[in-house]
């Protein structure tokens, strides 16, 4: 299985600061001819299910906010969130789907500091 | 909007087999496009993907987990179900019935909102 290991397993980031939250794959999960990356990232509040918000590594799903992008290649992921919201306080799941069984991180919390 | 809904018993004893069942709305289960999935959350923990199962009983399952689940669809109801025998305390999960954003090698699009199993006498 492709192990995902993401880091920190939590951060505290003032309103409006940037949060930045890694994810590393035990191998590649990049489909070179197609040029993409399988790597979905997803955000998990409180009692709820996960939401999709990323994508191909990069491409922000519909209705996503443009605050929220992802970044990387092969096996090094970044999510971004360039200024953080009180709404965006969630868990973060990175995923590959580029081998089966699918598997995601550990998952990441934000929280407000 | 697809929206997707669990029903099944909340609370399994030991040894025995969890059955859930997942209802599609606003959406066909056999559509050519889609893989439909199981994944399940022990509480406070990681995401753990179940298995997918096509509108024409194709199927992938997790290898850790392949000997003791069973996945079906039923395209006259649109539903398809889920089937984990022999369960542990280490079953015990929130378990989500989601929907593929297309083929199997494609993220999860739509969740639905995931009940609480638990296994204990």
């Amino acid at each position: 299985d492709i192990v995902m290991t993401q880091s920190p397993d939590s951060l505290a980031v003032s309103l409006g600061e940037r949060a930045t939250i890694n994810c590393k794959s035990s191998q590649s999960v990049a489909y070179t001819p197609q040029n993409k990356n399988y790597l979905a990232w997803y955000q998990q509040k409180p009692g709820q299910p996960p939401k999709l918000l990323i994508y191909w590594a990069s491409t922000r799903e519909s209705g996503v906010p443009d605050r929220f992008s992802g970044s990387g290649s092969e096996t090094d992921f970044t999510l971004t969130i360039s200024s953080l919201q009180a709404e965006d306080v969630a868990v973060y799941h990175c995923q590959q789907y580029y081998r089966t069984p699918p598997t995601f991180g550990q998952g990441t919390k934000v929280e407000i500091k | 909007q697809v929206q997707l809904q669990e029903s099944g018993p909340g609370l399994v004893k030991p040894l025995e087999t969890l059955s859930l069942t997942c209802t599609v709305s606003g959406g066909t289960i056999d559509s050519s496009t889609y893989y439909w999935a199981w994944i399940r959350q022990p509480p406070g923990k990681g995401l753990e993907w179940i298995g997918s199962i096509y509108y024409n009983e194709g199927t992938y399952y997790n290898p850790s987990l392949k000997s003791r689940v069973t996945m079906s669809v039923d395209t006259s109801k649109n539903q398809f179900s889920l089937s984990l025998k022999s369960v542990t305390a280490a079953d015990t999960a929130i378990y989500y019935c989601a929907r593929h954003r297309s083929g199997f090698f494609s993220p999860i699009e739509y969740w639905g909102q995931g009940p609480l199993v638990t296994v204990s006498s």
